[in-house]
């Protein structure tokens, strides 16, 4: 199985905030990666695909980047509404396992 | 709008059998993958299981020997069964899609069915 492992485990930011999280894997996989983000009492939401692909109707301001084992998810420009937890997934091979999820607060 | 929701019970007991059924609205079962995914109470999200609209499926190693999935496209559902529960699969469920589009990533959820293991 593929261990994904994300990094901070929460994350303290202000509004404006240029913020990176990180995501690495147990074994090299290329670049089938995706993000989610999650509010709580909601269902995630997708954010990015394949390592680096915006998903419609997502913000500029979420870059995915890496491949391999190592990938970030950067949002240039923190907005209220970005306060959440995030996890990345890796749709590599079965399982297709998640991180622990980084929670990002104000 | 594609819209999934998942139904049914929301307590089951220990050693007894978990059922969830997803009806998907406002696109078709047909052409796509439908996946179970968990989050336990405050914790992370877990992959159970994904199931083609032909009716292939792949499980997670950890719950396969508990799992069975199926899809019914005249009723544009599908559903999942897990057996002799125990506390630890106390969680919300979630059904989604995954798609070729979005290279196998999860881009429709249903809003979570809570189910309680517990006598």
């Amino acid at each position: 199985d593929i261990q994904m492992t994300q990094s901070p485990s929460s994350l303290s930011a202000s509004v404006g905030d240029r913020v990176t999280l990180t995501c690495r894997a147990s074994q090299s996989f290329g670049t089938s990666l995706n993000w989610y983000q999650q509010k709580p009492g909601k269902a995630p939401k997708l954010l990015i695909y394949a390592a680096s692909s915006l998903q419609s109707g997502v913000p500029s301001r979420f870059t995915g980047g890496g491949s391999g084992t190592d990938f970030t998810l950067t949002i240039s420009s923190l907005q209220p509404e970005d306060f959440a937890t995030y996890y990345c997934q890796q749709s590599y091979s079965i399982p297709y396992s998640f991180g622990q999820g980084t929670k990002l607060e104000i | 709008q594609l819209q999934l929701q998942e139904s049914g019970p929301g307590l089951a007991k220990p050693s007894e059998t978990l059922s969830l059924t997803c009806t998907v609205s406002g696109g078709f079962i047909s052409g796509n993958y439908w996946v179970w995914i968990r989050q336990p109470p405050g914790k992370g999200l877990e992959w159970i299981g994904t199931i083609y609209y032909t009716g292939i499926s792949n499980y997670n190693p950890s719950l396969q020997s508990r799992l069975t999935m199926s899809v019914d496209t005249s009723k544009n559902q599908f559903s999942l069964r897990v057996t002799s529960v125990t506390a630890a699969d106390t969680a919300v469920y979630y059904c989604a899609r995954a798609t070729t589009v979005t290279k196998g990533a999860i881009d429709y959820w249903g809003q979570g069915a809570l189910v309680t293991v517990s006598s």
